[in-house]
């Protein structure tokens, strides 16, 4: 198993900033991904993060919007550039075995409000 | 592309009632499927899972069973508690080398009344 710890667990920020999200696993895991939580709405995959190299990007989102840092297997970080209203959502970062079955560790989300 | 639909909710009960929390997918070749629930104030958990037709998954009292006939895997609990009230989501992975993600469900609240 893992414990991921994901910080700030809240923010509320001004239109047009930026907020990095940062997340610690307490274990070595292969597998760490980032996604977004809107309102009401399902879990949606924002990217892969790659430990040493650029993120894998689903559709819909881009590295300029959502720049991710992997510096090595345990931590990993998300930034929400530029921000509007329609980035306010929770933030939930995941880790799981190499082999990528499916089986994953969340942190708590980190849920941003912006104004 | 794969897809999961939930049953919608939120969905409220009394302690010791029946629960089922129907789920249905879409998806080519023979996914995995998942439920994960997340308590209060808690990320994601994964509750249960299975890996291929009629098999069946169960922890804490919950199952559900990998149904290919009828692209189904519904959550089923005999007897709710309390401390069971949190969301549920379905989800899948698909089975073929490029899917990276699971697919999730909207999610159910399941609130269970004493």
């Amino acid at each position: 198993s893992a414990v991921i710890s994901q910080k700030p667990s809240r923010d509320i920020c001004q239109r047009g900033t930026s907020l990095t999200i940062q997340c610690q696993v307490d274990s070595q895991v292969t597998m760490m991904f980032w996604y977004r939580q809107q309102p009401g709405q399902s879990l949606t995959l924002i990217a892969t993060a790659n430990q040493g190299s650029e993120a894998t990007y689903e559709s819909g989102f881009v590295i300029d919007k959502f720049p991710i840092s992997r510096p090595n297997l345990t931590f990993s970080t998300l930034t929400v550039s530029n921000m509007s209203p329609e980035d306010s959502s929770i933030y939930l970062c995941s880790a799981g075995p190499p082999l990528n079955t499916g089986e994953l560790f969340f942190g708590e989300g980190s849920r941003l409000t912006v104004l | 592309g794969d897809s999961v639909t939930q049953m919608e909710g939120p969905v409220t009960l009394s302690e010791e009632a029946f629960l089922t929390i129907n789920c249905t997918y879409t998806a080519t070749g023979y996914p995995s499927l998942f439920w994960y629930v997340q308590y209060p104030g808690e990320g994601l958990q994964l509750l249960l899972k299975a890996t291929k037709a009629d098999d069946k998954g169960s922890n804490k009292g919950f199952e559900a069973t990998y149904r290919k006939e009828t692209t189904s895997f519904h959550l089923e609990k005999g007897s709710v508690q309390v401390s069971d009230s949190a969301v549920y989501f379905c989800a899948l992975k698909g089975s073929s080398g490029s899917a990276r993600q699971l697919t999730f469900g909207s999610g159910t609240q399941l609130t269970v009344l004493p």
